[in-house]
């Protein structure tokens, strides 16, 4: 079974711009979930989703948003990219229903602002 | 509010040595799930245990090992016999079973580093 999948893996933008991150999940995994991780603050929660639909949210200003589609395959994007935006941005997706399963991550998008 | 304490930022160890990462949680929730991720330097987390709350039996996979103790909100993990391919950043993570969310809160990590 392939795991979860990110693209781009790395990526250089400039201050101001914008940038879309993708994230497939492990085939059968219904809940996706989005952290950033920075040397400074560690590994935060940025949002969860789930049959398309938000379930959680973290922290962060309304230049981070996300969406996910029917596949399961999800998307986040940054707007205004600011310096401190700069991090590893792993998506992670697991299995849903009774019980609680483990979340399995992807290899992260690098993001660098420059 | 939940949290997770890693007191230990770095470890080294020589080969063979066995060596214990500790990892303190807070939490109102009864029912809540832990669980310890390792990230080698390639960056990607891989999944080591789950423990739910109600269970605290305690686990030993191979030369990995897990000590969960409630009464002191603790769920400690153990490395016997280091590799040097053990040599990575440890996290502890905690998820509440409310709100049907997957969230977890990290701790901040502890990288170990195995010397050959």
């Amino acid at each position: 079974k392939a795991g979860v999948t990110q693209t781009p893996r790395y990526l250089i933008k400039t201050r101001g711009q914008q940038v879309t991150l993708s994230c497939s999940p492990i085939s059968g995994h219904r809940s996706v979930s989005w952290y950033q991780q920075t040397p400074g603050q560690g590994l935060q929660f940025l949002f969860e989703y789930f049959s398309e639909t938000q379930r959680n949210k973290g922290n962060f200003p309304g230049r981070f948003s996300g969406r996910q589609f029917s596949n399961s395959r999800s998307e986040m994007n940054v707007s205004t990219l600011e310096l401190g935006d700069s991090a590893l941005y792993l998506c992670a997706s697991s299995r849903t229903g009774q019980g609680s399963y483990e979340q399995y991550f992807g290899p992260g998008t690098r993001l660098t602002v420059t | 509010a939940q949290k997770v304490t890693q007191a230990q930022t770095e470890i080294s160890v020589v080969e063979k040595e066995d060596v214990t990462l500790d990892c303190v949680y807070e939490t109102r929730d009864t029912t809540y799930y832990l669980f310890w991720y390792k990230q080698p330097p390639s960056g990607e987390l891989v999944f080591l245990i789950r423990r739910n709350s109600f269970d605290e039996q305690n686990e030993i996979s191979g030369r990995y090992s897990w000590n969960f103790q409630k009464s002191t909100s603790s769920f400690n993990f153990t490395i016997t016999a280091s590799q040097v391919v053990d040599s990575a950043v440890y996290f502890c993570a905690l998820r509440n079973s409310g709100a049907g969310s997957y969230q977890l809160t990290f701790g901040k990590g502890t990288k170990l580093s195995v010397i050959p």
